[in-house]
């Protein structure tokens, strides 16, 4: 069973709409929850981060929510641009992972915005 | 800066033949990951450098897999002989400390085929 699990696997919103990116984690204890964004043909480039403490992170039209108890995060997107089309990555840091920052990635959704 | 630099950007082998892709880091970056991105597996973490010393080589799928960093500034991850399934999308990825709370900054990735 995968560590991370993100839903839906693809999603498709029109321009202008609000979506909302859920990530399902089973991670114990955790550093930090990231979210990153991947466009076709590059790399993912981190968007949010939030450690086990914190609940809520905004980073312009993005704002990432996490809830310790229940080991769920969601991405959530206002005012969708069409620029916004991409894969979205939920990424979970063990509390312990041999001293260094180990990365466990899901698998990602996949986001369609068209005009 | 630059950001982290990977070359070549695409890479179109036969069975058999050796592979070499590179990066350059960020400068002052001491922490260095080779990820492999597939639609099955997602990102799969390869090998970890700090100070140019590798540390976790646990997800090196098999002895034709190598990496090298004989310096702060230049990274090899070379496989001799490829196969067909290792046909993906490599990603080197750096970050200030293996533990650093502001994230890795990706390359754009090597893309991979072995015809």
């Amino acid at each position: 069973k995968n560590q991370v699990e993100q839903s839906p696997q693809s999603l498709i919103i029109l321009e202008g709409k609000n979506c909302t990116l859920q990530c399902n984690y089973t991670v114990s204890p955790f550093s930090n929850l990231r979210w990153y964004k991947q466009d076709t043909g590059r790399g993912p480039v981190s968007l949010t981060i939030m450690t086990f403490s914190e609940n809520t992170k905004s980073n312009g039209r993005y704002t990432a929510t996490l809830d310790a108890d229940t080991k769920q995060s969601s991405l959530h997107i206002t005012a969708s641009q069409l620029s916004d089309s991409a894969s979205y990555i939920c990424v979970v840091s063990p509390m312990f992972s041999g001293g260094y920052n180990k990365l466990i990635f899901g698998a990602g959704t996949r986001l369609a915005v068209h005009p | 800066d630059a950001g982290v630099i990977q070359s070549p950007r695409h890479e179109v082998t036969e069975m058999g033949q050796e592979v070499t892709l590179r990066c350059k880091p960020i400068s002052g970056h001491n922490s260095l990951f080779w990820y492999r991105q597939t639609m099955m597996r997602g990102l799969e973490l390869l090998i970890y450098f700090n100070n140019n010393v590798p540390i976790d080589d646990s997800g090196m799928p098999e002895d034709r897999f190598s990496a090298k960093m004989p310096n702060a500034s230049f990274s090899t991850l070379k496989i001799q002989p490829s196969e067909p399934r290792d046909s993906a999308v490599y990603f080197c990825a750096s970050s200030l400390g293996g533990g650093s709370r502001e994230g890795y900054t990706f390359g754009s990735g090597t893309r991979l085929t072995v015809v």
